[in-house]
């Protein structure tokens, strides 16, 4: 186990539905990401948080909505998705890079999201 | 921008053999490289970083990674693969925003596959 966990592993919604992602890390890291990934195609990084400040949003549609409200927890909160947003979510942490040290990621074993 | 390519979708290796996963890569500056791996059903784990320093990288699992500047190539190697190897591995760049922040950028993926 890479102390980064994620519930729930699997998630079925309708394109009305709102549900949450979660992520919890206990590994004392204070940088917070989440990840989409496709078949096919290259990890997209769709949020980055330090120290509970968001730092990065990749053009992502608002229809996916982050909440960071502390250190160790992250959401991704879902309203009106599209099919073409079933995927497998990846959360990961890490110690915030400095710049002059740069530090690997811890993943979560993910959520698989089917949009019906 | 930063990025990295991964030339083959899929790497087969019989068992006992040498592997190699290649990874190219294009930054502007001092290159941050990594290597992780996934296997089914789990998230991304870390195998080795190349920061700077020595060119050859040893990392988790018997993996060894060579770093080329002239090639601008960052090939995963391990002596004799394992049947339990099978996986998918990525590479990734880091890359530095216009606002100092960083990401990472993640290839495509490379499915090993080690024949017994």
């Amino acid at each position: 186990e890479t102390g980064v966990t994620q519930t729930p592993r699997h998630l079925v919604m309708g394109m009305t539905n709102k549900k949450s992602l979660k992520c919890e890390q206990h590994l004392g890291h204070n940088a917070m990401y989440w990840y989409k990934q496709s078949a096919k195609k290259p990890l997209e990084l769709m949020f980055v948080y330090n120290f509970k400040e968001q730092t990065e949003n990749n053009s992502v549609p608002s229809r996916f909505s982050p909440e960071c409200p502390n250190s160790s927890h992250l959401f991704l909160h879902l309203h009106t998705l599209q099919p073409e947003d079933s995927a497998l979510y990846l959360c990961a942490s890490s110690l915030s890079d400095t710049g002059i040290k740069t530090y690997e990621q811890y993943f979560g074993p993910g959520t698989r999201l089917t949009v019906t | 921008a930063q990025s990295v390519a991964q030339p083959e979708d899929q790497v087969n290796v019989a068992e006992g053999n040498p592997l190699t996963v290649k990874c190219t890569y294009s930054v502007s500056g001092n290159p941050y490289l990594f290597w992780y791996v996934q296997y089914p059903n789990r998230g991304l784990q870390f195998l080795l970083k190349y920061i700077t320093g020595d060119n050859l990288v040893k990392g988790s699992y018997g993996f060894e990674a060579e770093f080329n500047k002239s090639q601008t190539s960052f090939h995963l190697k391990k002596p004799s693969a394992l049947v339990s190897d099978s996986a998918l591995y990525f590479c990734a760049v880091r890359d530095m925003e216009g606002s100092g922040t960083y990401k990472y950028i993640f290839g495509t993926g490379t499915r090993l596959k080690v024949l017994a």
